[in-house]
């Protein structure tokens, strides 16, 4: 099946500090969606993108689908920030498999003040 | 205030009791899913329905059984078959002709001992 990989696995960052989260997968999708999960567990949407660039305040994502990966961008990181990033991609679909959702394992980002 | 409501937000139980998650919807989506989460680990697919009355197994169905006899609502019934049940339930609804962006509840955690 699908193999998706986000990395780095960990990241901690200073307030104010910019970074790039990735995410590979390993065949075609026909979407992609960038959460975000709080510490109580609640998945925030983040991006809706299965390719192109598109930007939400200080977040901005780009999905390159014929290379098959995509990059979230966090600018001036704040401590609200903190959580773990899923990228999850929906496979190509076959008869009633359209809309399944396989996630990466996350990207942990701890934001320090 | 449309959206994914679960309940309850954390639940207990002994081993070998079945237990009933509840998830239901306002949002008019046609497909419900449900979902598993593992400390440090990405969301995995136990089930899910596109339509009223029909649904589908997903990647880890085995010791799980759902109901979609209504639009709303499609609740998850974690079995004794089930052998670690002890995890974060998520449930998750999309449209499905308008690109399946998926939209998640709060989720539950559960406990069984």
């Amino acid at each position: 099946g699908i193999q998706v990989e986000q990395s780095p696995p960990d990241l901690i960052l200073q307030e104010g500090a910019n970074s790039t989260l990735r995410c590979n997968f390993s065949d075609s999708v026909n979407n992609l969606q960038w959460f975000h999960q709080n510490p109580w567990g609640q998945l925030i949407n983040l991006f809706y993108i299965p390719s192109g660039t598109k930007q939400n305040g200080r977040l901005s994502a780009t999905t390159v689908a014929t290379e098959r990966y995509s990059l979230l961008y966090i600018s001036s990181s704040q401590t609200t920030d903190s959580g773990v990033y899923f990228c999850a991609v929906e496979r190509k679909g076959y008869g009633g498999s359209q809309g399944n959702l396989i996630f990466g394992k996350g990207t942990k980002l701890s934001v320090k003040p | 205030d449309g959206g994914i409501t679960q309940s309850p937000k954390y639940l207990f139980r002994k081993e070998g009791q079945n237990v009933t998650l509840s998830c239901e919807q306002n949002l008019n989506h046609d497909a419900m899913y449900w979902y598993r989460q593992d400390p440090g680990q990405g969301l995995r697919l136990i089930y899910y329905s596109q339509i009223v009355n029909d649904f589908q197994k997903g990647d880890i169905a085995e010791g799980y059984s759902v109901s979609r006899e209504k639009k709303e609502s499609f609740p998850l019934t974690v079995t004794s078959a089930q052998k670690n049940p002890t995890a974060f339930y998520l449930c998750a609804s999309s449209i499905i002709n308008q690109g399946n962006e998926q939209y998640f509840g709060p989720g539950t955690r559960l406990t069984v001992t």
